[in-house]
Protein backbone atom coordinates (compact mmCIF):
# COMPACT_ATOMS: atom_id res chain seq x y z
CA UNK A 1 0.00 0.00 0.00
CA UNK A 2 3.54 2.26 0.40
CA UNK A 3 3.79 1.32 -3.12
CA UNK A 4 4.16 4.47 -5.89
CA UNK A 5 3.99 3.30 -9.85
CA UNK A 6 5.67 5.12 -12.50
CA UNK A 7 5.44 4.60 -16.14
CA UNK A 8 7.24 4.69 -18.58
CA UNK A 9 10.24 3.50 -17.49
CA UNK A 10 12.27 5.69 -20.22
CA UNK A 11 11.71 7.91 -22.43
CA UNK A 12 12.63 9.47 -25.49
CA UNK A 13 11.67 12.71 -26.90
CA UNK A 14 12.08 15.06 -29.76
CA UNK A 15 13.09 18.70 -28.59
CA UNK A 16 9.96 20.50 -28.37
CA UNK A 17 7.84 18.20 -28.00
CA UNK A 18 6.02 16.96 -25.16
CA UNK A 19 7.18 14.75 -22.44
CA UNK A 20 4.78 13.03 -20.11
CA UNK A 21 5.31 10.53 -17.22
CA UNK A 22 2.78 8.70 -15.13
CA UNK A 23 2.70 7.50 -11.94
CA UNK A 24 -0.12 5.92 -9.42
CA UNK A 25 -0.32 5.35 -5.92
CA UNK A 26 -2.43 3.17 -3.28
CA UNK A 27 -2.96 4.83 0.27
CA UNK A 28 -5.19 7.57 0.29
CA UNK A 29 -3.74 8.57 3.29
CA UNK A 30 -1.01 10.59 0.92
CA UNK A 31 -1.35 14.19 0.56
CA UNK A 32 1.69 15.58 -0.83
CA UNK A 33 2.86 14.78 -4.38
CA UNK A 34 6.16 16.42 -5.25
CA UNK A 35 8.28 15.75 -8.30
CA UNK A 36 12.35 15.11 -8.60
CA UNK A 37 14.71 15.15 -11.22
CA UNK A 38 17.92 13.77 -10.79
CA UNK A 39 21.01 14.59 -13.38
CA UNK A 40 23.59 11.64 -13.20
CA UNK A 41 26.33 11.94 -10.55
CA UNK A 42 23.84 14.10 -8.54
CA UNK A 43 21.23 13.69 -5.76
CA UNK A 44 17.46 14.53 -6.72
CA UNK A 45 16.31 18.08 -6.50
CA UNK A 46 12.85 19.26 -5.89
CA UNK A 47 11.38 19.94 -9.58
CA UNK A 48 7.23 20.95 -8.75
CA UNK A 49 4.84 19.46 -6.13
CA UNK A 50 1.23 18.99 -5.48
CA UNK A 51 -1.65 18.87 -2.64
CA UNK A 52 -4.42 16.64 -3.54
CA UNK A 53 -7.08 20.40 -3.12
CA UNK A 54 -5.80 21.10 -7.06
CA UNK A 55 -6.16 19.21 -9.90
CA UNK A 56 -3.75 21.31 -11.95
CA UNK A 57 -0.50 23.28 -10.92
CA UNK A 58 2.37 24.35 -13.71
CA UNK A 59 5.23 26.24 -13.64
CA UNK A 60 7.26 27.07 -16.54
CA UNK A 61 7.45 24.31 -18.87
CA UNK A 62 6.46 21.78 -15.84
CA UNK A 63 2.66 20.69 -15.14
CA UNK A 64 1.60 18.48 -12.99
CA UNK A 65 -1.76 17.15 -13.33
CA UNK A 66 -3.77 15.30 -10.28
CA UNK A 67 -6.70 12.79 -10.70
CA UNK A 68 -7.63 12.07 -7.19
CA UNK A 69 -10.45 9.43 -7.73
CA UNK A 70 -8.19 7.72 -9.31
CA UNK A 71 -5.17 7.82 -7.98
CA UNK A 72 -3.15 9.11 -10.41
CA UNK A 73 -0.74 11.85 -11.17
CA UNK A 74 1.51 12.88 -14.25
CA UNK A 75 4.37 15.07 -15.43
CA UNK A 76 4.16 17.12 -18.67
CA UNK A 77 7.35 18.98 -19.63
CA UNK A 78 6.16 21.29 -22.50
CA UNK A 79 8.57 22.31 -24.93
CA UNK A 80 11.09 19.35 -23.97
CA UNK A 81 14.73 20.52 -24.57
CA UNK A 82 18.12 18.30 -24.36
CA UNK A 83 18.69 19.92 -21.29
CA UNK A 84 15.98 18.29 -19.59
CA UNK A 85 17.31 15.10 -20.16
CA UNK A 86 17.50 13.21 -16.62
CA UNK A 87 15.80 10.58 -14.36
CA UNK A 88 13.08 11.79 -12.72
CA UNK A 89 10.79 10.65 -9.79
CA UNK A 90 7.56 10.70 -8.59
CA UNK A 91 6.93 10.24 -4.86
CA UNK A 92 3.99 10.79 -2.28
CA UNK A 93 4.20 11.61 1.23
CA UNK A 94 1.83 12.80 4.01
CA UNK A 95 1.60 15.88 6.21
CA UNK A 96 1.78 14.40 9.63
CA UNK A 97 4.02 12.17 8.71
CA UNK A 98 7.62 11.55 7.91
CA UNK A 99 10.32 8.85 7.21
CA UNK A 100 9.08 5.78 5.29
CA UNK A 101 5.77 7.42 4.11
CA UNK A 102 7.74 9.52 2.11
CA UNK A 103 8.15 6.60 -1.02
CA UNK A 104 9.74 7.39 -4.36
CA UNK A 105 8.62 5.88 -7.58
CA UNK A 106 11.14 3.65 -9.86
CA UNK A 107 11.98 6.68 -12.05
CA UNK A 108 11.95 7.54 -15.60
CA UNK A 109 14.42 8.00 -17.72
CA UNK A 110 14.13 11.34 -20.29
CA UNK A 111 15.86 11.48 -23.14
CA UNK A 112 15.58 14.76 -25.24
CA UNK A 113 17.25 14.55 -28.56
CA UNK A 114 18.25 17.83 -30.40
CA UNK B 1 24.61 29.00 0.71
CA UNK B 2 26.13 25.60 0.90
CA UNK B 3 23.90 22.63 0.09
CA UNK B 4 23.95 19.13 1.76
CA UNK B 5 27.32 17.30 1.54
CA UNK B 6 28.08 13.86 1.91
CA UNK B 7 31.66 12.31 2.09
CA UNK B 8 33.34 10.32 0.93
CA UNK B 9 31.80 10.59 -2.79
CA UNK B 10 32.79 6.96 -3.60
CA UNK B 11 33.90 4.09 -1.23
CA UNK B 12 34.76 0.49 -1.97
CA UNK B 13 35.39 -1.68 0.84
CA UNK B 14 36.10 -5.35 1.04
CA UNK B 15 33.19 -7.70 2.12
CA UNK B 16 33.34 -7.66 6.11
CA UNK B 17 34.95 -4.61 6.45
CA UNK B 18 32.97 -1.63 8.27
CA UNK B 19 32.45 1.64 6.71
CA UNK B 20 31.23 5.05 7.77
CA UNK B 21 29.61 7.50 5.53
CA UNK B 22 29.01 11.12 6.46
CA UNK B 23 26.22 13.67 6.18
CA UNK B 24 26.53 17.46 6.98
CA UNK B 25 22.96 19.07 6.51
CA UNK B 26 22.04 22.65 5.48
CA UNK B 27 22.19 24.25 8.77
CA UNK B 28 19.20 24.74 10.57
CA UNK B 29 17.47 22.08 9.13
CA UNK B 30 15.66 19.98 11.32
CA UNK B 31 15.23 17.11 9.56
CA UNK B 32 17.45 14.33 8.21
CA UNK B 33 16.90 11.44 6.22
CA UNK B 34 18.88 8.63 4.60
CA UNK B 35 17.85 7.01 2.04
CA UNK B 36 19.83 3.94 -0.44
CA UNK B 37 19.41 4.10 -3.89
CA UNK B 38 20.14 0.81 -6.50
CA UNK B 39 21.40 1.38 -9.89
CA UNK B 40 18.16 2.48 -11.69
CA UNK B 41 15.98 2.35 -8.91
CA UNK B 42 13.77 4.91 -7.32
CA UNK B 43 15.73 5.91 -3.45
CA UNK B 44 14.51 3.94 -0.48
CA UNK B 45 13.92 5.52 2.97
CA UNK B 46 16.58 3.89 5.12
CA UNK B 47 16.36 6.15 8.32
CA UNK B 48 14.41 9.44 9.83
CA UNK B 49 16.16 12.10 12.02
CA UNK B 50 14.57 14.91 13.68
CA UNK B 51 17.50 16.94 15.50
CA UNK B 52 19.23 14.53 17.30
CA UNK B 53 16.27 12.25 17.86
CA UNK B 54 15.93 9.12 15.53
CA UNK B 55 12.23 9.19 15.28
CA UNK B 56 12.19 6.46 12.23
CA UNK B 57 14.95 3.44 11.59
CA UNK B 58 12.10 1.20 9.81
CA UNK B 59 14.05 0.91 6.97
CA UNK B 60 17.10 -0.42 7.69
CA UNK B 61 17.70 -3.72 6.10
CA UNK B 62 19.49 -5.28 8.99
CA UNK B 63 21.16 -4.40 11.89
CA UNK B 64 24.48 -4.25 10.46
CA UNK B 65 23.19 -0.51 9.62
CA UNK B 66 23.63 2.08 12.20
CA UNK B 67 22.72 5.72 12.01
CA UNK B 68 23.68 8.85 14.47
CA UNK B 69 23.36 12.75 14.94
CA UNK B 70 24.50 13.05 18.18
CA UNK B 71 24.40 17.03 17.87
CA UNK B 72 21.40 17.29 15.46
CA UNK B 73 23.96 18.45 12.50
CA UNK B 74 25.96 16.14 11.31
CA UNK B 75 25.07 12.11 10.81
CA UNK B 76 26.47 9.16 9.86
CA UNK B 77 25.83 5.85 8.37
CA UNK B 78 27.73 3.11 9.66
CA UNK B 79 27.44 -0.25 7.84
CA UNK B 80 29.49 -3.01 9.62
CA UNK B 81 30.49 -6.64 8.29
CA UNK B 82 29.57 -5.12 4.46
CA UNK B 83 28.21 -7.35 2.05
CA UNK B 84 27.84 -7.44 -1.77
CA UNK B 85 24.55 -6.16 -1.72
CA UNK B 86 25.01 -3.17 0.35
CA UNK B 87 26.61 -1.80 -2.77
CA UNK B 88 24.23 1.20 -3.98
CA UNK B 89 24.52 5.21 -3.69
CA UNK B 90 23.69 6.58 -0.09
CA UNK B 91 22.21 9.60 -0.38
CA UNK B 92 21.25 12.18 2.73
CA UNK B 93 18.72 14.83 2.62
CA UNK B 94 17.62 17.41 5.22
CA UNK B 95 14.76 19.65 5.09
CA UNK B 96 13.36 22.73 7.30
CA UNK B 97 10.53 21.38 8.99
CA UNK B 98 9.08 18.37 10.51
CA UNK B 99 6.08 17.98 8.75
CA UNK B 100 5.94 14.96 5.81
CA UNK B 101 5.59 17.77 3.32
CA UNK B 102 7.83 20.46 2.29
CA UNK B 103 11.13 20.46 0.23
CA UNK B 104 14.02 17.71 1.21
CA UNK B 105 17.31 19.09 -0.29
CA UNK B 106 19.69 16.21 -1.44
CA UNK B 107 23.29 15.29 -1.16
CA UNK B 108 25.11 14.34 -3.96
CA UNK B 109 25.28 11.00 -2.59
CA UNK B 110 28.00 8.83 -1.63
CA UNK B 111 28.70 5.38 -3.69
CA UNK B 112 29.75 2.13 -2.15
CA UNK B 113 30.99 -0.75 -4.05
CA UNK B 114 31.38 -3.93 -1.77
CA UNK B 115 33.34 -6.12 -3.75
Amino acid sequence: QQQVKQSPQSLIVQKGGISIINCAYENTAFDYFPWYQQFPGKGPALLIAIRPDVSEKKEGRFTISFNKSAKQFSLHIMDSQPGDSATYFCAASMKDNYGQNFVFGPGTRLSVLP
Amino acid sequence: GAGVSQSPRYKVAKRGQDVALRCDPISGHVSLFWYQQALGQGPEFLTYFQNEAQLDKSGLPSDRFFAERPEGSVSTLKIQRTQQEDSAVYLCASSYGTSGIGEQFFGPGTRLTVL
